[in-house]
């Protein structure tokens, strides 16, 4: 079966413009993940969605990024007035179901890297 | 605050040898840990894991060690092959939070 697919795989922008990323999870699968990775550093969880719950967005930077999930299925991060700190490889994952990690793996797609000039 | 920490960016084993991967972590409550390990330009894919019951989970080659009281664990590789040439990440939750929190990673590098 088809894994986790995001696209574009690589977007680069100018400074102070919008960005949409994209994110096709397992079919199935109800939590999704956004995460990104910042040259030389680990992965750093962005927000959660799960079900129909409000989801989880923490791990959001700044009120520049925000992310939606229609119909429980394609997932959306947006970027706005993107800055040059924003460039990362930005990771979706999707899992069967949220409600214990442990026993749910992450399936990951392979990334969006962006790049803000 | 880096909850997980891998200490070593990098780590260079000869073909057959043992490959030992570190990882600390600091916050107390988190009870499961999982390795990923990732190759360039694909997403990072499961390896192993380990409850904080346990001290020791071992599948094939690749066995994850915990030791709670010095909050640390390592993943253990044995033999090591080319293809295990790639960048693990260790990775640490809390029973109820839904988020990994991950380290830096570590690029292995397995020479013939």
């Amino acid at each position: 079966g088809a894994g986790v697919s995001q696209s574009p795989s690589n977007k680069v922008t100018e400074k102070g413009k919008d960005v949409e990323l994209r994110c096709d999870p397992i079919s199935g699968h109800t939590a999704l993940y956004w995460y990104r990775q910042s040259l030389g550093q680990g992965l750093e969880f962005l927000i959660y969605f799960q079900g129909n719950s409000a989801p989880d967005k923490s791990g959001l930077p700044s009120d520049r990024f925000s992310a939606e999930r229609t119909g429980g299925s394609v997932s959306t991060l947006t970027i706005q007035r993107t800055q040059q700190e924003d460039s990362a490889v930005y990771l979706c994952a999707s899992s069967p179901t949220g409600s214990w990690i442990g026993y749910n793996e992450q399936f990951f797609g392979p990334g969006t890297r962006l790049t803000v000039l | 605050d880096q909850q997980v920490k891998q200490n070593s960016p990098s780590l260079s084993v000869q073909e057959g040898r043992i490959s030992i991967l570190n990882c600390d972590y600091t916050n107390s409550m988190f009870d499961y840990f999982l390795w990923y390990k990732k190759y360039p330009a694909e997403g990072p894919t499961f390896l192993i894991s380990i409850s904080s019951i346990k001290d020791k989970n071992e599948d094939g080659r690749f066995t994850v060690f915990l030791n709670k009281s010095a909050k640390h664990l390592s993943l253990h590789i044995v033999p090591s092959q080319p293809g295990d040439s790639a960048v693990y990440f260790c990775a640490a939750s809390s029973k109820g939070a839904q988020k990994l929190v991950f380290g830096q990673g570590t690029r292995l590098t397995i020479n013939p």
